[in-house]
């Protein structure tokens, strides 16, 4: 699977919205990027993830470049609950893949009054 | 609809001893992964059940090992405690051949090795 870059930190202010960067300069045709988040003392939580067209769901946004060398991640309107460690991971997606995971170190997004 | 649970939610253990971790996934999920977290790390993959073998294996010693039941739910079982093995233990639960690859984790185990 592919490696990410991410920042290590980011602030946002409450209600701005967020976007969280991430390089993916070597992914191969056939990886998705896929972002997990983990709020302090919980488990990882699944956010989105897409191939190469941008996608959007009831918490987020993902913008893929054309190259998709790189990607973002938007939560439009970030609250104090969205303070956590963000994922960027890449890998293959196929029937019967055996469903691993790469976590980097993320970044931690730190949403501000 | 309950997610995927995992007992103890903490544990204290010494050097040398042993460790039994359980995880029940969330209903309707088969297959079953474990993951170490070292503080300020991200997870770190161990290794996946499905239909109670083990399928693939990340880089842990064979102190590691597990098993899966036939109603899905897992243990992981950890030998010979290292400090270094103190961690939050994180389960996590799809469906096999299921194609979005999402994957509910539990809330961990954290244990301690003193």
């Amino acid at each position: 699977d592919a490696k990410t870059t991410q920042p290590p930190s980011m602030d946002c202010a409450e209600g701005r919205a967020a976007n969280l960067p991430c390089n993916h300069s070597t992914i191969s045709g056939n990886e998705y990027v896929y972002w997990y988040r983990q709020i302090h003392s919980q488990g990882p939580q699944y956010i989105i993830h897409g191939l190469k067209n941008n996608e959007t769901n009831e918490m987020a946004s993902l913008i893929i470049t054309e190259d998709r060398k790189s990607s973002t991640l938007i939560l439009p309107h970030a609250t104090l609950r969205d303070t956590a460690v963000y994922y960027c991971i890449v890998r293959v997606l196929q029937v019967g893949s055996q469903g691993n995971l790469i976590f980097g170190k993320g970044t931690k997004l730190s949403v501000k009054p | 609809d309950a997610g995927v649970t995992q007992s103890p939610t903490h544990l204290i253990k010494t050097r040398g001893q042993q460790v039994t971790l359980r995880c029940s996934p969330k209903s309707g999920h088969d297959t079953v992964s474990w993951y170490q977290q070292a503080l300020g790390q991200g997870p770190q993959f161990i290794f996946q059940y499905y239909e109670e073998e083990e399928r693939q294996r990340g880089n842990f010693p064979d102190r590691f090992s597990g098993h899966q039941f036939p109603n899905y739910s897992s243990e992981l079982n950890v030998n010979a405690l290292l400090l270094g093995d103190s961690a939050l233990y994180l389960c996590a639960s799809r469906v096999q051949g299921f194609r979005t690859g999402e994957l509910f984790f539990g809330e961990g185990s954290r244990l301690t090795v003193l």
